[in-house]
């Protein structure tokens, strides 16, 4: 089982949808969580922390639910410039490795 | 510059060619990392650098690839005798206790090998 797993996607939506990408991860001693995102040919960008109470940041959610072990991010009424793979990444408590989902794509259609 | 700096942007070698790449590192970062990505990949963890300690190699691939960090700062991935699945995206990053753990991504050296 890979340590941190994703739905490659891709998700189709049209402009102003709502749409939920979750994560799950293996190690329970994870301690950080984020979501960068990664457009084509570019490098990853951190897109927002996870914090352990949820976090909102403008049309973008991030939740995290310890006993279940998976991370989600909720994007709400989606513009055409929000196309891209969104990658999950988990840091376990007491190592410095990060790692990373192989990603979930999204489409955002006019 | 004030992100993570690496050279060159894009290299094409022939198999068989040893390649360095580069990355220089947010100044004050401690930590440098490398990680690879092969088109349509998820990312893969290469090498890790922290301060003055022992680097973790454990994602290394083979004995071709080594790494070296000079002064804490600007880090060095050699591939030597490249081969075509060498062929992937080396992406440099760096973080601190002060980012908040947020590692920090370089634009990457796209590496062909021919």
């Amino acid at each position: 089982r890979k340590e941190v797993e994703q739905d490659p996607g891709p998700f189709n939506v049209p402009e102003g949808a709502t749409v939920a990408f979750n994560c799950t991860y293996s190690n329970s001693a994870s301690q950080s969580f984020f979501w960068y995102r990664q457009d084509c040919r570019k490098e990853p960008k951190l897109l927002m922390s996870v914090y352990s109470s949820g976090n909102e940041d403008g049309r973008f959610t991030a939740q995290l639910n310890r006993a279940s072990q998976y991370i989600s991010l909720l994007i709400r009424d989606s513009k055409l410039s929000d196309s891209a793979t969104y990658l999950c990444v988990v840091k376990t408590s007491g190592t410095y490795k990060y790692i990373f989902g192989t990603g979930t794509r999204l489409k955002v259609l006019a | 510059g004030a992100g993570v700096s690496q050279s060159p942007s894009n290299k094409v070698t022939e198999k068989g060619k040893d390649v360095e790449l580069r990355c220089d590192p947010i100044s004050g970062h401690t930590a440098l990392y490398w990680y690879r990505q092969s088109l349509g990949q998820g990312l893969e963890f290469l090498i890790y650098f922290q301060g003055n300690s022992a680097p973790d190699k454990s994602g290394l691939p083979s004995d071709r690839f080594s790494a070296e960090r000079t002064g804490g700062s600007v880090s060095t991935l050699t591939i030597q005798r490249t081969q075509q699945e060498d062929s992937a995206v080396y992406l440099c990053a760096s973080s601190s206790s002060f980012s908040g753990n947020t590692i920090y991504f370089g634009e990457g050296s796209w590496l062909t090998v021919v």
